[in-house]
């Protein structure tokens, strides 16, 4: 059974950058695609972006100019990293797995970050 | 404001059938991109349940069906049982904003 799991700092200070990483078990990490998705606090899920295990990255636009996705195979995980955050970043980081880039199967449990001083 | 649009709540009894809409528009759904479906309960992972408009994943229970036409698809859930208590979100692609788009969320209620 495949599993998700997001790790970083739950605090982060205005105009910093919020960085996670998500660890994969119980299965590889090539051949997909891997998501992070975001839901803040009473509002919609809100899709990130995503990286195949080659390297190659889709984006949100809206979020494009300071997101960065990251692969690393050899240790199973992939990390996002959101320069600049304010408060409207605070939010649930979730990963997820997407077999098809369209849509994802597996997903983490999430990882509250919240951007304060 | 979310993309695509869902009821914000919907209840049923037990063993009751519900469905749940979700409205998009001409530059998602309505322009053929498939409709995904996931369930959520808060602090948990969510859970995929449908994926290109009507597909089971193994293990999802075939109470569980998905339906797309025109701009709109839905979630129908026969056979209501407690453990069905959960938000329910679908998501699609959107050719405008160019990238994954999601529905607000419908929260079930079990009566």
């Amino acid at each position: 059974q495949v599993q998700l799991q997001e790790s970083g700092p739950g605090l982060v200070k205005p105009s910093e950058t919020l960085s996670l990483t998500c660890t994969v078990s119980g299965g590889s990490i090539t051949y997909y695609y891997w998501s992070w998705i975001r839901q803040p606090p009473g509002k919609a899920l809100d899709w990130i972006g995503h990286i195949y295990y080659s390297g190659s990255t889709k984006y949100n636009p809206s979020l494009k100019s300071r997101v960065t996705i990251s692969v690393d195979t050899s240790k199973n995980q992939f990390s996002l990293k959101l320069s600049s955050v304010t408060a409207a970043d605070t939010a649930v980081y979730y990963c997820a797995r997407s077999p098809s880039s369209t849509w994802a199967d597996y997903w983490g449990q999430g990882a509250l970050v919240t951007v304060s001083s | 404001q979310s993309v695509l649009t869902q009821p914000p709540s919907v209840s049923g009894a037990p063993g009751q059938r519900v469905t749940i809409s979700c409205t998009g528009s001409s530059s998602n759904i309505g322009a053929g991109y498939d409709v995904h479906w996931y369930q959520h309960l808060p602090g948990t992972a969510p859970k995929f349940l449908i994926f290109d408009n009507s597909n089971r994943p193994s293990g999802v229970p075939d109470r569980f069906s998905g339906s797309k036409s025109g701009t709109s698809a839905s979630l129908a859930i026969t056979g209501l049982q407690a453990e069905d208590e959960a938000d329910y979100y679908c998501q699609s692609y959107d050719s405008r904003l160019i990238g994954w788009v999601f529905g607000g969320g419908t929260k079930l209620t079990v009566l």
